[in-house]
């Protein structure tokens, strides 16, 4: 089976801080995918990849940034964390952009700005 | 853009009880995935339909997608407590379209 990994399960930063979601899968997947959940706004994508070293903006990057420079991890990074950002953060990955695969998720990192 | 609506947003049913939830695009879709969330967990790949009218079950989960594929359906027969949840539906809207756009899904609890 195909694992997404998330590097913390929960983290509690400070407003200001920069901060940095690892996710690591292990398939040869060739896209990415960062969401955030949010009780009663369901699923939103904040930034997806589909290739080494690119990225594409999703319905809500303001505040992030991401990074893949191996195929395998995809990295979000809060510049300066705030507290509306506090938020359950899902890491997805799928084989191609052939749209005959479904999208597996880590198990998430719930963040908590204070 | 892309909308996919997703109603009820909550269904409590007894266990034994049928239950559905239905989702609505507005705008044609290439193919239309479903996925499952545990309460506390992470969504969870179900099936995916791709064809005009297609119709697949699991077991005692029934899905449909609509003849002019903006609409999709997903019945589950008898519930039971393993079925408890969030059920999201999601699509994609065309060739070439990378963003797969969720539903904000329905919550089911089964009472035992």
């Amino acid at each position: 089976d195909v694992k997404v990994t998330q590097s913390s399960r929960y983290l509690v930063k400070r407003t200001g801080e920069k901060v940095f979601l690892e996710c690591v899968q292990d398939m040869d997947h060739e896209n990415m995918f960062w969401y955030r959940q949010d009780p009663g706004l369901g699923l939103r994508l904040i930034y997806f990849s589909y290739d080494v070293k690119m990225k594409e903006k999703g319905d809500i990057p303001e505040g992030y940034s991401v990074s893949r420079e191996k195929k395998e991890r995809f990295s979000l990074i809060l510049e300066s964390a705030s507290t509306n950002q506090t938020s359950m953060y899902l890491c997805a990955s799928s084989l191609s952009w052939q749209a005959n695969y479904g999208y597996t998720f880590g198990s998430g990192t719930r963040l908590t700005v204070v | 853009g892309q909308q996919v609506m997703q109603i009820p947003q909550y269904q409590h049913v007894q266990e034994g009880e049928d239950f559905t939830t239905y989702c609505n695009s507005s705008t044609t879709l290439s193919n239309i995935q479903w996925y499952k969330q545990r309460p506390g967990g992470h969504p969870v790949f179900l099936i995916q339909l791709v064809k005009s009218g297609e119709v697949k079950k699991q077991k005692r989960l029934t899905f449909q997608f609509g003849e002019a594929k903006k609409n999709s359906s997903l019945h589950i027969t008898a519930t039971q407590t393993t079925d408890v949840g969030t059920y999201f539906c999601a699509g994609h809207s065309g060739a070439g379209s990378y963003q797969l756009t969720f539903g904000k899904g329905t919550k089911l609890s089964v009472i035992p």
